[in-house]
């Protein structure tokens, strides 16, 4: 069956630090690929997705970019700050009607 | 902006009780969705619903759960007889178009269920 893996946490960065969360799927189909974020006692906000292989996703200096050949879909930043503490979900949708999630990463960035 | 709305934020509950969780979804939307996230686990999926009938459910939606759309804006999981293990973090969604077709879920704040 489908299913996504994510590294796992928590991942603790310095401010300004490069970050990367691995994604990585298993699919049939060409699902479409999404990443999730969940600011502490908050639901559940896209940060980003991505419809096809090559597709690079983007929002709020975050980016991640559809890799069928690696099955990976990684979200990066360049310089990171302490509001992007959160847990970062990623997520895909293939033909039926469900987001299925990967376990979560939480991310905790220290001033 | 639209957004989808939860009720009640925090829902404490005794053991055997029936529950009605409560979701308003964005109003154009056709798709609605239930997910649920136990403390520290992955979120899972429950079910999904269009035209008043279940599309698709997941292991996890047995008999003790069901789906309603009593009203054109309410969309409600009602769980019959709640176990410890029901304890969980629910949240509704919902989309223009089936998320297959590539059109983004929208999630509510959620429901922090309590069982005890």
């Amino acid at each position: 069956g489908n299913s996504v893996t994510q590294m796992e946490g928590p991942v603790t960065l310095s401010e300004e630090a490069f970050l990367t969360i691995n994604c990585t799927y298993t699919a049939t189909g060409y699902p479409s690929l999404f990443w999730y974020v969940q600011y502490p006692g908050e639901g559940l906000q896209l940060l980003l997705k991505a419809t096809k292989a090559d597709d690079k996703g983007s929002n709020k200096g975050f980016e991640a970019t559809y890799r069928k050949e690696t099955t990976s879909f990684h979200l990066e930043k360049g310089s990171v700050q302490v509001s992007d503490s959160a847990v970062y979900f990623c997520a895909l949708s293939d033909s039926n009607y469900q987001l299925i999630w990967g376990a979560g990463t939480k991310l905790i960035i220290k001033p | 902006e639209p957004e989808v709305t939860q009720t009640p934020s925090h829902q404490v509950t005794q053991m055997g009780q029936e529950v009605i969780l409560r979701c308003v979804p964005i109003s154009n939307h056709l798709y609605f969705y239930w997910y649920r996230q136990i403390l520290g686990q992955k979120v899972e999926f429950l079910v999904s619903f269009y035209n008043n009938e279940i599309s698709e459910k997941s292991e996890i939606f047995d008999d003790q759960f069901s789906v309603e759309r009593p009203d054109g804006s309410n969309f409600t999981l009602k769980i019959r007889s709640t176990k410890l293990e029901d304890s969980a973090m629910y949240f509704c969604a919902s989309s223009e178009l089936p998320s297959g077709a590539n059109n983004e879920q929208f999630f509510g704040p959620g429901t922090r269920l309590t069982v005890l």
